[in-house]
């Protein structure tokens, strides 16, 4: 199946600082990439879609100016966490959908860890 | 806006017993799909169902979509501890994002 790549796959940081996650999908063009996030034990919270070209589409509560998205290229979505603060230590995980030949799957990256100290 | 709940959040079983975890939506889906998610790591497509009262099967495992297509349900006959994860449901209504379930965590005891 496809693959989806996310770099770097975990990350510590002191707070303040700002850290870029970067999404790709290796075999396949993405016109939309989703940002979701994992605290400990609990499920995967979509954050914001991403889509090439145009501005990120946020859910409620998530900030904007928090967490930028830039989806420059069919193949390649960036999340960065500005200002980063202990409580943004998460899992951050991206997906992108294949619409190619129909099959419409969503595939998964590994994930980021991000630990703010 | 949609929700997704799984029940049970918990579930501890003896190697070889059955297992079962159920998944409602608030609203109908256009399919659902499973993941099974191990300590430490990322979620792992198992399975997509989109028609109603749609069965399919993985060796051990049975997917069920419901006749109004808006609960799904994962059986797992004689666990292994190979099974040892959370598994979630993720409900697709076709605004092209998922919507997870809070996930079944399965232990098995050998």
């Amino acid at each position: 199946g496809a693959v989806v790549s996310q770099h770097p796959s975990w990350v510590i940081c002191k707070s303040g600082t700002s850290v870029k996650i970067e999404c790709r999908s290796l075999d396949f063009q993405a016109t939309t990439m989703f940002w979701y996030r994992q605290f400990p034990k609990q499920s995967l919270m979509l954050m914001a879609t991403s889509n090439e070209g145009s501005k990120a589409t946020y859910e409620q509560g998530v900030e904007k100016d928090k967490f930028l998205i830039n989806h420059a290229s069919l193949t390649l979505s960036t999340l960065t966490v500005t200002s980063a603060h202990p409580e943004d230590s998460s899992f951050y995980i991206c997906s992108a959908r294949d619409f190619g030949a129909g099959t419409d799957t969503q595939y998964f990256g590994p994930g980021t860890r991000l630990t703010v100290l | 806006g949609q929700q997704v709940m799984q029940i049970p959040q918990y579930q501890h079983v003896q190697e070889g017993e059955d297992f079962t975890t159920y998944c409602n939506s608030s609203t109908t889906l256009s399919n659902i799909q499973w993941y099974k998610q191990r300590p430490g790591g990322h979620p792992v497509f198992l399975i997509q169902l989109v028609k109603s009262g749609e069965v399919k099967k993985q060796k051990r495992l049975t997917f069920q979509f419901g006749e109004a297509k808006k609960n799904s349900s994962l059986h797992i006959t004689a666990t292994q501890t190979t099974d040892v994860g959370t598994y979630f449901c993720a409900g697709d209504t076709g605004r092209r994002a998922l919507t997870f379930g809070s996930g079944t965590r399965l232990q098995v005891q050998p």
